[in-house]
Parts: C-alpha cells; structure tokens; sequence
C-alpha cells in the first residue's frame, strides 16, 4: 500500500547550517508529495508540495525536488534559522485517493 | 479568506464519554478530513466528507462518525472513548480537484483518563 517512510529524528544543528531531511515514499502511479511543519502545539502548515515527477518544490528557503526514478522528496535549506525549529511531515496524496499518508515527522532544533 | 477553524482547542473526558469535535472548513472549500495525530507520530486519516457525505475511511472502528453539514463545517463524533483515543485531532479541509491540497486547522487536544 502507499506509505511514507521520513528519516528519525530528533536533529539539532547550529544556526545557518545546511538542512537535510530524507523522504521516500510507497505508491503506484503518480502521487503528489508534500512537506508539512508543525510548531509547538499547533496545527500542520502546508510547507511546499510537488504534483509530478521532477518539480521542485519550494518555500521560504526550503526546497524539495519530486525524484521518481529514487522514490524520494527529501527537504532542504542551504542556511538553517532558530525560528526553523519545528516537526517537519513528509506527506503523499495518492492520485486515485483522497487520503493523505504522513510520515512519522523529524524534530528539528536549531540552536543559536 | 477564513481559514480552518477547530473548537474545542481541548477537551478530557473519562473512558467511556462521548465526544463530539468540531471543523469549520476554509472559506470556498467544500472536502473535509480529519485525522489523528498520536504523540510523536504523524496523523493518520480517519474519514472525509464531501457534499455531506463519507468520501473515504482509515482504519478506525465504528465508534468514531462524523457529519458534514450545508455550509461544509464537519463535526467528529467518538462514542465509548478508550485511553488509546488520547491524541491531537486534525481537521483539514481541500476543494476538490486532483492532487488538492489540504489545509489543516490547529487541532483539538483530547486527553482520555
């Protein structure tokens, strides 16, 4: 079945480091991908999104790049930011389905 | 532009209680979904509702329904609510296009004791 498998966290790294979280997600088709970010309770905000192969995705500074050939929709950022600090959700929506699959979420702490 | 909105923001109940959450959806959305998000987990889907009506269900039991009324609010409803039921639930809503996206509200914090 689709499924979303997110690299574990927690990861912490100092200010204006660069940011990787790997995604790789199960699906037959064509599925749109996603990042979520949850900060401190709150809901989930919609980060970027990719709705085929090879767009890239991306938002304040945050970038993901749809690799079908890698099954994959890793996030980054060239220069991390303490107000970064949050859960970030890898999510797929099927193209056949209305259900959203979220991977279990990466805790990121930036620290000054 | 309105967006989702939950109430309540948190709740406790005993084993046992029903409960009833409600969503009202982003302005000019017409799908609504609600997930639940465990302790340090993602949410997984519970059902949808589109045009008042159940459009999908995750693998959750009877116990937890749901409505979905004209003007698209939803509401979520848990009857014999266990300790397992404790978590963050998510509202969501999307229009209805392929590959829509969907924006969350921020949640209903239910503790079961």
């Amino acid at each position: 079945g689709d499924s979303v498998t997110q690299m574990e966290g927690p990861v912490t790294l100092s200010e204006e480091a660069f940011l990787t979280i790997n995604c790789t997600y199960t699906a037959t088709g064509y599925p749109s991908l996603f990042w979520y970010v949850q900060y401190p309770g709150e809901g989930l905000q919609l980060l970027l999104k990719a709705t085929k192969a090879d767009d890239k995705g991306s938002n304040k500074g945050f970038e993901a790049t749809y690799r079908k050939e890698t099954t994959s929709f890793h996030l980054e950022k060239g220069s991390v930011q303490v107000s970064d600090s949050a859960v970030y959700f890898c999510a797929l929506l099927p193209n056949t389905g209305n259900q959203f699959y979220f991977g279990t979420g990466t805790s990121l702490t930036v620290i000054p | 532009e309105t967006g989702v909105t939950q109430s309540p923001t948190h709740l406790i109940k005993t084993r046992g209680q029903q409960v009833t959450l409600r969503c009202s959806s982003q302005s000019g959305h017409n799908t609504v979904s609600w997930y639940q998000q465990a302790l340090g987990q993602g949410p997984q889907f519970i059902f949808q509702y589109y045009r008042e009506e159940e459009n999908g269900r995750g693998n959750f039991p009877p116990r937890f329904s749901g409505l979905q009324f004209p003007n698209y609010s939803s509401e979520l409803n848990v009857n014999a609510l266990e300790l397992d039921d404790s978590a963050l639930y998510l509202c969501a809503s999307s229009g209805t296009g392929l590959g829509e996206t969907q924006y969350f509200g921020p949640g209903t914090r239910l503790l079961v004791l």
